[in-house]
């Protein structure tokens, strides 16, 4: 969807490196969402975030929701292999509404 | 664990077919959703329902209609289908969100259909 912007589109990392996706949106965010997906599979559910400022972990990954509610990012800190796939931001734009998309960001990592 | 079965992983149909995807959950999710995903453009919503015989259209409905007839089973359908409905078809379902909202999605495997 273009009311939510990902970058960057692809990303290709050395195994151990750190590395950020972000996702944007000109609309205040009422809910945040990451997914990862394997290629020609379903989305797996990561992580929501809500409230301006929030921040929430999982192993080695982060995602942050600025205060403003309208930026989020997704940090990655020595990634391995198994993090290789397709990392998808949804949002609430509309209170109480259907979730919109991003784009989609492919991450390979080289071993 | 959620589970939310579509029913055909893999499908080849010729341009004018009737196509039926299923999609049936088990958790007694109210809200129930269809997407499609292509390359560059992340996923559209194409309908959802968050009531038995309730629908509402999503960002791109032209050419698809669903039926809810069931609180567990979800149904995309493709009157005559056409080249460009060529996708990967997912399905997902949730409860509503304590704060509001669709909340948290539980997506099915996908259904890739190819229409020649």
């Amino acid at each position: 969807s273009q009311e939510l912007e990902q970058s960057p589109q692809s990303l290709i990392v050395q195994e151990g490196k750190n590395l950020t996706i972000n996702c944007t949106s000109s609309k205040t965010l009422y809910g945040l969402y990451w997914y990862k997906q394997k290629y020609g599979e379903g989305l797996i559910f990561l992580m929501m975030l809500q409230k301006g400022g929030e921040e929430k972990s999982h192993e080695k990954i982060t995602a942050k929701l600025d205060e403003k509610k309208q930026q989020s990012s997704l940090h990655i800190t020595a990634s391995q292999p198994s993090h290789a796939g397709i990392y998808l931001c949804g949002a609430d734009m509309e209170y109480g509404n259907k979730l919109v998309f991003g784009a989609g960001t492919i991450l390979r990592v080289k071993s | 664990d959620v589970k939310v079965t579509q029913s055909s992983r893999y499908l080849v149909k010729r341009t004018g077919e009737k196509v039926f995807l299923e999609c049936v959950q088990d958790m007694d999710h109210e809200n129930m959703f269809w997407y499609r995903q292509d390359p560059g453009l992340g996923l559209r919503l194409i309908y959802f329902s968050y009531d038995v015989k309730m629908k509402e259209k999503g960002d791109i409905p032209e050419g698809y209609s669903v039926s809810r007839e069931k609180k567990e089973r979800f149904s995309l359908i493709l009157e005559s289908a056409s080249t460009n409905q060529t996708s990967m078809y997912l399905c997902a379902s949730s409860l509503w969100s304590l704060a509001g909202g669709p909340g948290e999605l539980f997506f099915g495997e996908g259904s890739r259909l190819t229409v020649l």
